[in-house]
């Protein structure tokens, strides 16, 4: 059974400096992994879909890395800003046609100004 | 751009009323998804639908059922209202055919039952 797991469970840290998310996994046979965030209240939104056969996936100040032998995934964004605060989770797709998603339980982000 | 919507943001109803929670998607996504969120738990998936009248339970569906009658709608109906049942619900719609693609979420429905 795959489980997700996002440590730390909050992070705090000042304006412009680099965030850097982790997800582990523990079962490498996947099929992508998914970076969400989610604002206090609200749905989520995605950020970043990185396939088995990447190592990265960049957009913007973001960037997704997966070492599935190793079973992690680390977010970056750079030169964090306090619009970055919320929550980020991952999620690895499950079953035969991949349309479950197992989430992690999320990381919640603090930039202060 | 995807677009999912959910009919409304913040419900309140009473122990043992029937609720429905409806979600819309305009990208002709055959899978739709109903998860709940609960502080500690995590998200957790309660129904999916792979097509039109199509469905499969997820990992909690006990107390939940759905309806897809059209494949740009999908619901999930409180049968019996319970206080245990309050909660963040999100509703999500993905493509078919391929495992790559992502599933993209509504602004979910804060529901709490008294």
């Amino acid at each position: 059974k795959q489980e997700v797991t996002q440590i730390p469970a909050a992070l705090s840290v000042p304006e412009g400096e680099n965030l850097v998310l982790n997800c582990s996994f523990t079962d490498s046979a996947i099929y992508n992994l998914q970076w969400f965030r989610q604002d206090p209240g609200k749905g989520l939104t995605s950020l970043l879909l990185i396939q088995s056969s990447q190592r990265e996936q960049t957009s913007g100040r973001l960037n997704a890395s997966l070492d599935k032998s190793s079973g992690r995934s680390t977010l970056y964004i750079a030169a964090s800003q306090p619009g970055d605060s919320a929550t980020y989770l991952c999620a690895i797709p499950k079953g035969a046609a991949g349309n479950k998603l197992t989430f992690g339980g999320g990381t919640r982000v603090l930039v202060k100004p | 751009d995807v677009k999912v919507t959910q009919s409304s943001r913040y419900l309140v109803k009473r122990t043992g009323e029937k609720v429905f929670l409806e979600c819309v998607q305009d990208m002709d996504h055959e899978n739709m998804f109903w998860y709940r969120q609960d502080p500690g738990l995590g998200l957790r998936l309660i129904y999916f639908s792979y097509d039109v009248k199509m469905k499969e339970k997820g990992d909690i569906p006990e107390g939940y059922s759905v309806s897809r009658e059209k494949k740009e709608r999908f619901s999930l109906i409180l049968e019996s209202a319970s206080t245990n049942q309050t909660s963040m619900y999100l509703c999500a719609s993905k493509p078919s055919g391929r495992v790559f693609y992502e599933q993209f979420f509504g602004p979910g429905t804060r529901l709490t039952v008294l």
